[in-house]
């Protein structure tokens, strides 16, 4: 099945700087990717949608200036978290999708521990 | 609301031990329900995932039961194994469509398997 390889696995920042995520799809090309991020003894929470060639869908509350997203091919998509503060900490996932069927498997990335000090 | 509500919370069995864990669901219109796995500090992978006329599926030590009358879910581990401690997390989608929509995830179940 699609594997979606995501890195870092970790990282550590300072305070104000800004953090690269990368999610790639190894055997599918996914026209859509999304990101989640998932506080300690939370569910996922989906953050955004985004979509190969166009402007990602970022969900309530999310702020876009924030979170970039990048998905400039049918294999990679990045998030970059801007300007990093404490309460940036958390586990980022993102999952292929789109062009799928409706009842076909999801495929998560590892996920990327983000500390910011 | 749609909703995703798992239990327990957290449990502890012994290795070798059987367990089932709880998913209710409030999600309408439903389209299937997936059961996964997520180790500490990993990724979600699928054990199952069951349409709106399946009843139960198996992967392994893991079966998966479904209710869509009562909207009920539930996931059974048989001969536990000190590997299957991890977060156990129910996810629901809505959607019919060809594409993928909205998906509602639960908060998991926090399984400890101890020798």
């Amino acid at each position: 099945g699609a594997v979606v390889s995501q890195h870092p696995s970790w990282v550590i920042c300072k305070s104000g700087t800004s953090v690269k995520i990368e999610c790639r799809s190894l055997d599918f090309q996914a026209t859509t990717m999304f990101w989640y991020r998932q506080f300690p003894k939370q569910s996922l929470m989906l953050m955004a949608t985004s979509n190969e060639g166009s402007k990602a869908t970022y969900e309530q509350g999310v702020e876009k200036d924030k979170f970039l997203i990048n998905h400039a091919s049918l294999t990679l998509s990045t998030l970059t978290v801007t300007s990093a503060h404490p309460e940036d900490s958390s586990f980022y996932i993102c999952m292929n999708g789109g062009g799928r069927s409706y009842n076909s498997p999801l495929h998560f990335g590892n996920g990327t521990r983000l500390t910011v000090t | 609301k749609n909703q995703v509500e798992q239990s327990p919370q957290s449990l502890i069995i012994l290795e070798g031990k059987n367990c089932t864990l709880q998913c209710n669901y409030t999600v309408s219109p439903f389209s299937n329900l997936r059961w996964y796995k997520q180790d500490t500090g990993r990724g979600p992978v699928s054990l199952t995932i069951m349409t709106f006329s399946e009843n139960t599926k198996s992967n392994g030590r893991y079966t998966a039961t479904l209710d869509a009358d009562t909207k009920q879910s539930s996931l059974h581990i048989t001969a536990s194994q000190l590997s299957d401690s991890a977060s156990y997390i129910c996810v629901v989608s809505p959607d019919r469509g060809s594409t993928l929509g909205r998906l509602y995830f639960g908060r998991g179940t926090q399984l400890t398997v101890w020798p």
